[in-house]
């Protein structure tokens, strides 16, 4: 499985933009690019996925190099709320069941009041 | 609203007892897993299920065994604890078709005495 490599901690004040880099130089061309996160004392939240071209929802937007061997992770105003550990995932697009996700350590993002 | 529920947040057992861990998801979803997660190893996949009575190994299925007898549960068993199973468990559910988003529960926190 393609590996991703996160910094260990990032650290944003709060109202202000947090961009959350990913670096997957083995990607494959069939890879899509996950980002969950887990909030403290709870279990991991889906956040943004994506496979080639930039893709924003409510939470976040997610940025992929043209060469897809890094992303962002973009939080447009980070609040304290989203003081959490970000994951970074690279997911095949398997033709069996498994659709298991491999999580690595991630970024443990502090924000500052 | 998707709901993982997880049978207990916390548990406490003694070495050589049997422990069941239950996962319920109100989503009629066809996948469902088992990871635990430990500091400085991230998340990693125990079991998993893609239906009714059918199971496949993870990555550390070693000394666990799962029962999905219905399709909202899927139970998580450990025959003999040991103090190296002490750790937080999720489970998580996926859909058949939209496979995107794994939807996870808040995680059981055992300690094995």
């Amino acid at each position: 499985d393609a590996k991703t490599t996160q910094p260990n901690s990032m650290e944003s004040n709060e109202e202000e933009p947090v961009h959350l880099p990913c670096n997957h130089s083995t990607i494959s061309g069939t890879d899509y690019i996950h980002w969950y996160r887990q909030l403290p004392s709870q279990g991991p939240e889906y956040v943004i996925h994506g496979l080639t071209s930039n893709v924003n929802n409510r939470m976040a937007s997610l940025a992929i190099a043209e060469d897809r061997k890094s992303s962002t992770l973009i939080l447009h105003r980070a609040t304290l709320r989203d003081a959490a550990v970000y994951y970074c995932i690279l997911r095949g697009y398997l033709m069996d069941s498994s659709y298991k996700l491999i999580f690595g350590s991630g970024t443990r993002l502090l924000v500052r009041p | 609203d998707v709901k993982v529920t997880q049978s207990s947040r916390y548990l406490v057992k003694r070495t050589g007892e049997k422990v069941f861990l239950e996962c319920v998801q109100d989503m009629d979803h066809e996948n469902m897993f088992w990871y635990r997660q430990d500091p400085g190893l991230g998340l990693r996949l125990i079991y998993f299920s893609y239906d009714v009575k059918m199971k496949e190994k993870g990555d550390i299925p070693e000394g666990y065994s799962v029962s999905r007898e219905k399709k909202e549960r899927f139970s998580l068993i450990l025959e003999s604890a040991s103090t190296n199973q002490t750790s937080m468990y999720l489970c998580a559910s996926t859909s058949g078709t939209r496979r995107d988003t794994q939807y996870f529960g808040p995680g059981t926190r055992l300690t094995v005495l």
